[in-house]
């Protein structure tokens, strides 16, 4: 069966600081993967999305970036975070081949930027 | 690009009352996927509906798409606690590219 893993499950960092988060899918090959950004507990906005290793689209222009450097492997990072960074973070997995629609999700990261 | 609205956007009901959550797209839906949160954890897959007046049932809930595939409705039968949480729509359009847009949720409080 397929798991994905987030870490850190919360996390608390002053402006300015870099930040690094990690996930990881296991089960599954060549999945495509989401990074997601929910404000408030409401809606949640497309970051990043990935097709395949090296392959990173971004949605939304900001200070965020994401990598891909192995398969089952999507990094969030910033070299800078700003207040506005602060919010839940959340990581999925889809197949591929067109059934991207279901997506299964990590249990997030909730990131607070003071 | 595509936009979802959902209606309403909170909702309060008593343990065993039924209950209608709609999402409405201002483009024609390619697929319409229903997800459930509860506060603090990552996303359920509920159902996925395709065709112009599909309808798909999970145990208590039932999901519909109308015909012109603009519109869809989540239906809960006899509402129980454990139904609780935020109902999201998720759409995406035929030249989307492997990725969903989604409505900002409603949040669902069922009183025992």
């Amino acid at each position: 069966s397929q798991t994905i893993h987030q870490w850190p499950a919360t996390l608390v960092q002053p402006v300015g600081s870099p930040l690094s988060l990690e996930c990881t899918v296991e089960g599954t090959s060549n999945p495509n993967l989401y990074w997601y950004r929910q404000a408030a507990g409401r809606g949640l906005q497309l970051l990043f999305y990935s097709v395949g290793i090296g392959q990173i689209s971004s949605e939304v222009p900001q200070n965020l970036s994401a990598s891909r450097p192995q398969d089952r492997q999507f990094i969030l990072s910033s070299k800078k975070l700003l207040l506005s960074d602060s919010g839940f973070y959340l990581c999925a997995w889809s197949w591929t081949g067109g059934f991207y629609g279901e997506q299964f999700f990590g249990p997030g990261t909730r990131l607070t930027v003071l | 690009s595509q936009e979802l609205e959902q209606s309403p956007q909170s909702l309060i009901v008593q343990e065993g009352k039924n209950l209608t959550i709609n999402c409405t797209s201002s483009k024609t839906l390619y697929g319409l996927y229903w997800y459930k949160q509860k506060y603090g954890e990552g996303l359920i897959f509920l159902m996925m509906l395709q065709k112009g007046g599909e309808e798909k049932s999970h145990e208590k809930i039932t999901a519909k798409l109308d015909e012109k595939k603009q519109q869809s409705s989540l239906h809960i039968t006899a509402s129980q606690p454990s139904h609780a949480g935020i109902y999201l729509c998720g759409a995406d359009e035929e030249t989307s590219g492997s990725r969903l847009t989604f409505g900002e949720g409603t949040q669902l409080t069922v009183n025992p």
